[in-house]
Formats: C-alpha cells, structure tokens, sequence
C-alpha cells in the first residue's frame, strides 16, 4: 500500500529566501507525482505534475523533482514571497490504480 | 469559464439526517472524485467515477452514497450511517488516460453535524 509523508509539518521562512519542501513515497512503481497548494478554507490548485518517466518540471519560481528509486520528490521555491503562503500538498499515483494518494502536507508561512 | 463548482460552502446538518453535497464540472472531463479532509490528515477517497452510470468505492466509503446520471455532475449523499461526518468535503475532476491527468478541485463544502 502506498504511503506518502511529508516533513516538517509547518514551516516558517523569511521573505526573499530559497526553500524545499519535501516529499517521500514507499512504493516506486508511480505513474506521476503531483504537488498541490490549499489556501485556508479553500479547493487544491495543481502547481506542477511529474510523470514517472521525467526527473523535474518548472513553472516560474517552482521547481519539482523527482527521485523515484529513492521515493522522494521535492518542491524548490526561489525568492519566497508572502503570497506564498498556504498548505503545499503532494499526492502519488500509482500504476494501475486511479487513485491519488495524498500526504498530509506542509504548512509554508513566509514572515515579511 | 470552465471549472468545478461545489455547493453549499457550509453545511449544517442534525444527528440522523441525510444531506446531498453537490459538484458540478463544465471541463467535459469523463472522472470525478470526491475526497474527505480532516485537520492533520491528507485527503481520503470516498468515491469516485470514470463514467456515466458507473462508480467505485474509494477507502472510506462507508456511510455515504454518490450518484453519476449525467457527465457533469457527481452528487455526493452523507447519510446518517456516516458516524463523524464533520469534515471538508472537496470534489475534483479529470480525465485520465490522456499523459497529463492533472485533478482539478473544487472550493470545497465545509459540513458540520449539529
């Protein structure tokens, strides 16, 4: 059974600085790995999707990485901004099944 | 604009009573997923559907009920067997298969036994 951890729970950084979120999964055999973000008392966004067969993907000050044979990704964010702020999520999918599997996230609060 | 939308945001209901939480996606996506949130966990699957008419258990089914009549809309039925229903409740949607199987979620409903 797939099982998916994220640590630390909370996190809290200075504006301006570079940080990484991390993400561990026990089972391998991943069709692609997503990280999400929740805002307080609000839906989940997706930030970025990794498939199985890639090692990163970026979109603007993100970057995700995955590592599969040692069942870790993480989410580097440069340049921490306030707006940043929120819950970061990341969930796996397996091969053969339709369902994510989601760890308990990161609450990220960036100090102005 | 296409998205997904949930109603009502909050939800009031009383011990023994059923209440219907409803999702609606105009993204044509053929999956829908609904997912409990408690403080301190991840998201659990209740259930969820990559078809009209068809849908599967997902890890805590137990106490609820979901119907798929029609490709935009997945209600989702807490009844009164669902033991501790206080809980954010968020559909989301997608369609698989196709190598970018991106979820998208809803605003969530936030449900609160009396």
């Amino acid at each position: 059974k797939q099982e998916v951890t994220q640590i630390p729970a909370a996190l809290s950084v200075p504006e301006g600085e570079n940080l990484v979120l991390n993400c561990s999964f026990t089972d391998s055999a991943i069709y692609n790995l997503q990280w999400f973000r929740q805002d307080p008392g609000k839906g989940l966004t997706s930030l970025l999707l990794i498939q199985s067969s890639q090692r990163e993907q970026t979109s603007g000050r993100l970057n995700a990485s995955l590592d599969k044979s040692s069942g870790r990704s993480t989410l580097y964010i440069a340049a921490s901004q306030p707006g940043d702020s929120a819950t970061y999520l990341c969930a796996v999918k397996n091969f053969g099944n339709e369902k994510l599997t989601f760890g308990t996230g990161t609450r990220l609060t960036i100090i102005p | 604009d296409g998205g997904i939308t949930q109603s009502p945001k909050y939800l009031f209901r009383k011990e023994g009573q059923n209440v219907t939480l409803s999702c609606e996606q105009n993204l044509n996506h053929d999956a829908m997923y609904w997912y409990r949130q408690d403080p301190g966990q991840g998201l659990r699957l209740i259930y969820y559907s990559q078809i009209v008419n068809d849908f599967q258990k997902g890890d805590i089914a137990e106490g609820y009920s979901v119907s798929r009549e029609k490709k935009e809309s997945f209600p989702l039925t807490v009844t009164s067997a669902q033991k501790n229903p206080t809980a954010f409740y968020l559909c989301a949607s997608t369609t698989p298969g196709q190598g970018i199987d991106t979820q998208y979620f809803g605003p969530g409903t936030r449900l609160t036994v009396l």
